[in-house]
């Protein structure tokens, strides 16, 4: 089965500190996913990457960065934490070519 | 652009009950449709899935849809729900080659005794 696991489940931060959110799957995927959940507004991507090294903003990347240094480890940054982003993270992972998303578990991260 | 509308935020529905959750997409090229199924307190698990053939495609969980291109409606259905069936449900587009995907609001299922 493939595993994809987010370092925390829960996260409480102070506005304005660097915030880091870990990744990690064991399926040898190349395209990883950072994703935000907000009630009514589904899914939405914040960045992709399809290799180590590589990644693609997706809808909403402002106020985020991302770093994929290895293959099964994709971390989310956000660079000076604010209270809009207090919300569930996502993350995902898939091979290249194949169409199944597989997510983890989710961060949720409060930033007060 | 491709998008995706769910219809209806909230569905209660009582157990043993049938259930439909309406979509609908939007999309210039070859169509894929995805749902995805999001427990409690979980993240999200592929239901089903529609990449081409037949337009009656069937799941995991007794979960079926239906793919209808003159609608552009991809609606999910069961039978008959279970309690564990509460939850919210995600209809998805796939975007790009990358596989990148393009995710409805979702849809929450309250499934009630």
């Amino acid at each position: 089965d493939v595993k994809v696991t987010q370092s925390s489940r829960y996260l409480v931060k102070r506005t304005g500190e660097k915030v880091f959110l870990e990744c990690v799957q064991d399926m040898d995927h190349e395209n990883m996913f950072w994703y935000r959940q907000d009630p009514g507004l589904g899914l939405r991507l914040i960045y992709f990457s399809y290799d180590v090294k590589m990644k693609e903003k997706g809808d909403i990347p402002e106020g985020y960065s991302v770093s994929r240094e290895k293959k099964e480890r994709f971390s989310l940054i956000l660079e000076s934490a604010s209270t809009n982003q207090t919300s569930m993270y996502l993350c995902a992972s898939s091979l290249a070519g194949e169409n199944i998303q597989y997510f983890g578990a989710g961060t949720r991260l409060s930033v007060l | 652009a491709q998008s995706v509308t769910q219809l209806d935020s909230q569905v209660p529905v009582f157990e043993e009950a049938p259930v439909e959750l309406r979509c609908n997409y939007s999309s210039s090229v070859s169509v894929y449709l995805f749902w995805y199924v999001q427990y409690p307190n979980q993240g999200l698990q592929l239901l089903l899935k529609y990449l081409s053939g037949s337009t009656l495609v069937k799941g995991i969980n007794g979960f079926e849809a239906e793919f209808n291109k003159s609608q552009t409606s991809f609606h999910l259905r069961k039978p008959s729900v279970h309690i564990s069936d509460t939850a919210e449900y995600f209809c998805a587009v796939k975007l790009d080659s990358w596989g990148k995907l393009q995710f409805g609001a979702g849809t929450q299922v309250v499934v009630t005794p």
